[in-house]
């Protein structure tokens, strides 16, 4: 079963409003956690790292006043994509280390589409 | 040029073929290396981890790394439909939680009956 749990999966909000997208870590705690966004047909890119008591470092080109990144506990990081705009709809991954940290678990995946 | 290159495909095969996907990197910091498997509309799968050089097989998937030659590749034996799916290399140069991956762009596989 998912190590990396996501929600939600699909999510559909109207331009300028403000989504929230969770990602879980089951059965294992992670200080940090990743978030990655995907075009279609395209390879993951990633635009944050969540980091559990501190601020996110976001990858350049990353704004990070648009996608709000809050680490609140060792199993949970949420990304809030704020005042979404159609170019904002894409898939939202995130993934954990496990506590070993030899190996990485993907989330499910959000898809956004923002009308 | 890009770090991590990887033929986007699609690579078509019939099933029971050996397939063999690769990605080439040039960053010789890369230690770690990972193959994940995506299917359309999903998360990645991770399918095989594997430090620095050496081979490693898990029923019928082998992964190889060769770091002088920056070259990873892995097999598939047997394929079958239900492999058809999109194949990202990744890897990074250290574990754990300052493990940041670079991801090649993906091959889509479709195995054919």
């Amino acid at each position: 079963g998912a190590v990396v749990s996501q929600h939600p999966s699909w999510v559909i909000c109207k331009s300028g409003t403000s989504v929230k997208i969770e990602c879980r870590s089951l059965d294992f705690q992670a200080t940090t956690m990743f978030w990655y966004r995907q075009f279609p047909k395209q390879s993951l890119m990633l635009m944050a790292t969540s980091n559990e008591g501190s601020k996110a470092t976001y990858e350049q080109g990353v704004e990070k006043d648009k996608f709000l990144i809050n680490h609140a506990s060792l199993t949970l990081s949420t990304l809030t994509v704020t005042s979404a705009h159609p170019e904002d709809s894409s898939f939202y991954i995130c993934s954990a280390p496990t506590s070993s940290g030899n190996t990485i678990y993907f989330g499910e995946g959000s898809w956004l589409t923002v009308v | 040029q890009k770090e991590v290159e990887q033929d986007p495909g699609p690579l078509s095969v019939p099933e029971g073929a050996i397939v063999s996907l690769n990605c080439t990197y040039s960053n010789s910091a890369f230690q770690y290396f990972m193959w994940y498997r995506q299917y359309s509309r999903k998360g990645p799968e991770l399918l095989m981890y594997t430090y620095s050089s050496g081979n490693k097989e898990d029923g019928r998937f082998t992964a190889q790394v060769d770091k002088s030659s920056k070259y990873i590749s892995l097999f598939i034996r047997d394929s079958q439909p239900s492999d058809s799916a999109t194949y990202l290399c990744a890897m990074s140069a250290s574990a754990g939680t300052a493990s940041k991956l670079t991801f090649g762009t993906g091959t889509r596989l479709q195995v054919t009956l």
